[in-house]
This record gives structure tokens, C-alpha cells and sequence, in this order.
């Protein structure tokens, strides 16, 4: 398997544009998160699918996030309109039963709002 | 609720030399861990991790950690560092009643040649 796979691995946006990060998760993983890493707030969990359900979004800092799971092999998390506080990398990781063996994570997509 | 504490942001040590990162967690409820490393511009990997058994887990490139549970810890340890060790690790907890992971805050391990 190629692993959780992220696209794009840099995007550079003006303020007010919409941005869509894509994430393909580990084909048979039932458990798909998105996670926003900066130096000031580290690790933050934004979203989590099972089976293709959103489960918990507490983690979504405004309306202006949005993310869904189409189908198993995909999601998508959406910003509109973007800003220049959304700058981060954001991480998109899958599992299986709930994540007791550990999380597979992408590589990532760093996200710069100018 | 769980929670993680990872004492130190930034380890320091000598190529060759024994270092410890710590992790203490808290939980009211029996606990799965975890230690996470990202390497520079990479997705975080795991490291190894303690779902029962044997408290003292090993990975595959030398490192181990103890889980102690009357002590709420679960250290890292290696007895000799590698340059290529230097990156940021994270401590992990994830409880069985929950369905999501809780990381600490990440460790730097700078290792200095």
C-alpha cells in the first residue's frame, strides 16, 4: 500500500480564496482524521470520519472550515474564504479499529495564506 | 478526560550519548500509548507503542519505553544516539471508551555531533 496520500504537498493562496486539501486514506482503514499542526498550537485534531460518517468536528475552528468523505477512498477538507490564520500543515491520518493500533498519517499539505 | 504532558520541548545531547524524553499522561481509565516521530517536512510516524502485556516496548531502530502505571509514565530511551535521530517526538494516549488519539505537545531531539 502507498501509504496515506495527501495532495497538494504545498499550496500558496491568497486571502479570500478557497482552498481544498485532498487525502486518500489506507485503502481498508474504516477511521480517516485531519489534523492543523503550527509551532504555537502543535497537534490539533479538527475532524474525524468512520465508515465515511463524520463522528466529532469540535475540532473545526469556524464555519468557514468544511470537510467531507465521499467515499472510502476519499476526503476533503475545504477552507472559504481562507485567511491568513489558517497557515499550517494539515495532516490527514487513518486507522482501523479506532485507532488502537496507532494512526498511519500522510505527508502532509503545507497551506500558506497570503 | 485523558490528557498528555511531555516535560521537555527541546532535548539537546551528544551523538552517542543515553537520552530520555519524557511523557507522563492522565486518564481514569486503562490507556493504549504511543510515541510518534516527524522527521523535517514529514507526516508524523509511529514509533512504537504499548497495548498490553509486557510493560517494556521496543522499535525497530533502538529505542524503548516502559510504561509505569502507578508512576502515569511512559519515557522514551535510547542508550546511544544517532544523528539521524535528531527530530520531534510525541507522546500519545488513547483510551478505549474514546475514539480519537490525544498527543502531547512534541519533543525536539537535537542531536549535536
Amino acid at each position: 500500500d502507498a501509504g496515506v496520500i495527501q495532495s497538494p504537498r504545498h499550496e500558496v493562496t491568497e486571502m479570500g480564496q478557497e482552498v481544498t486539501l485532498r487525502c486518500k486514506p489506507i485503502s481498508g482503514h474504516d477511521y480517516l482524521f485531519w489534523y492543523r499542526q503550527t509551532m504555537m498550537r502543535g497537534l490539533e485534531l479538527l475532524i474525524y470520519f468512520n465508515n465515511n460518517v463524520p463522528i466529532d468536528d469540535s475540532g473545526m475552528p469556524e464555519d468557514r472550515f468544511s470537510a467531507k468523505m465521499p467515499n472510502a477512498s476519499f476526503s476533503t477538507l475545504k477552507i472559504q474564504p481562507s485567511e491568513p490564520r489558517d497557515s499550517a500543515v494539515y495532516f490527514c491520518a487513518s486507522s482501523l479499529r479506532r485507532g488502537v493500533g496507532g494512526y498511519t498519517f500522510g505527508s502532509g499539505t503545507r497551506l500558506t495564506v497570503v | 478526560a485523558q490528557s498528555v504532558t511531555q516535560l521537555d520541548s527541546q532535548v539537546p545531547v551528544f551523538e552517542e550519548a543515553p537520552v530520555e524524553l519524557r511523557c507522563n499522561y492522565s486518564s481514569s481509565v486503562s490507556v493504549y500509548l504511543f510515541w510518534y516521530v516527524q522527521y523535517p517536512n514529514q507526516g508524523l510516524q509511529l514509533l512504537l507503542k504499548y497495548l498490553s502485556g509486557s510493560t517494556l516496548v521496543e522499535s525497530i531502530n533502538g529505542f524503548e519505553a516502559e510504561f509505569n502505571k502507578s508512576q502515569t509514565s511512559f519515557h522514551l530511551r535510547k542508550p546511544s544516539v544517532h544523528i539521524s535521530d535528531t527530530a520531534e517526538y510525541f507522546c500519545a494516549v488513547h483510551t478505549g471508551g474514546y475514539q480519537k488519539v490525544t498527543f502531547g505537545i512534541g519533543t525536539k531531539l537535537q542531536v549535536i555531533p
